[in-house]
């Protein structure tokens, strides 16, 4: 079945970096969009950042330009660069996997159980 | 930004009973509405997308309607593991995403 674990999370402080993972398993990675999702805490839902099968990413504009998703299909792993942190940032970081194969449909049937990330001083 | 609005925040309902869930969009957004369901302490689970299409293995006590700016999520008889949050997303205006602020549904 599908699996997704995502890893990375800790405290960093304000203006630091970190590098959050996604291990995917139980279905063939590199034909599927992956996308991170963030929900801080006591919080709603919050779309990051998207790359498709293809490559093409996305992100939202409250991350673009400190944030960076990647993917290594070789490995079955998404990854998320977070620079620039600030405390707005803190939250639970799930990776979640779009239902189709070779499309983006923007909706998300798979999630991990998150990783947390939380930016204080 | 297309701006999801839920309604009411909190809903409380009998086990058996029905609940009916509101979701709001700013502006339309076509059929391109989908709804969540999350459980303290779990991710998210896809209940329904395309605002009627149920994902795969949801029960048919949850369906979805509505088009444009007005959506409905209905569980036609709750069940106790039915009590959690649920959310409304708006995909219409890919890639900018947008949630609603969720519903509480509890047990009278």
């Amino acid at each position: 079945q599908v699996q997704l674990v995502e890893s990375g999370g800790t405290l960093v402080k304000p203006g630091g970096s970190l590098r959050l993972s996604c291990a995917a398993s139980g279905f063939s990675f590199s034909d599927y969009s992956m996308t991170w999702l963030r929900q801080a805490p006591g919080k709603g839902l919050e779309w990051v950042s998207c790359v498709t099968s293809g490559g093409t990413t996305y992100y939202a504009d409250s991350v673009r330009g400190r944030f960076t998703i990647s993917r290594d299909n070789a490995k079955s792993s998404l990854y998320l660069q977070m620079n620039s942190l600030g405390a707005e940032d803190t939250a639970l970081y799930y990776c979640a996997r779009d239902p189709f194969e070779y499309s983006s449909s923007w909706v998300f049937d798979s999630w991990g159980q998150g990783t947390l990330v939380t930016v204080s001083s | 930004e297309i701006v999801m609005t839920q309604s009411p925040a909190t809903l409380s309902v009998s086990p058996g009973e029905r609940a009916t869930l509101s979701c709001r969009a700013s502006q339309s957004v076509n059929y391109n509405l989908a709804w969540y369901q999350q459980k303290p302490g779990q991710a998210p689970r896809l209940l329904i997308y395309y605002a009627s299409t149920r994902a795969t293995g949801i029960p048919g006590r949850f369906s979805g309607s509505g088009f444009g700016t007005e959506f409905t999520l209905t569980i036609s008889s709750l069940q106790s593991e039915d009590f959690a949050l649920y959310y409304c997303q708006q995909y219409n205006d890919w890639p900018r995403l947008t949630f609603g602020g969720g519903t509480k549904v509890e047990i009278k």
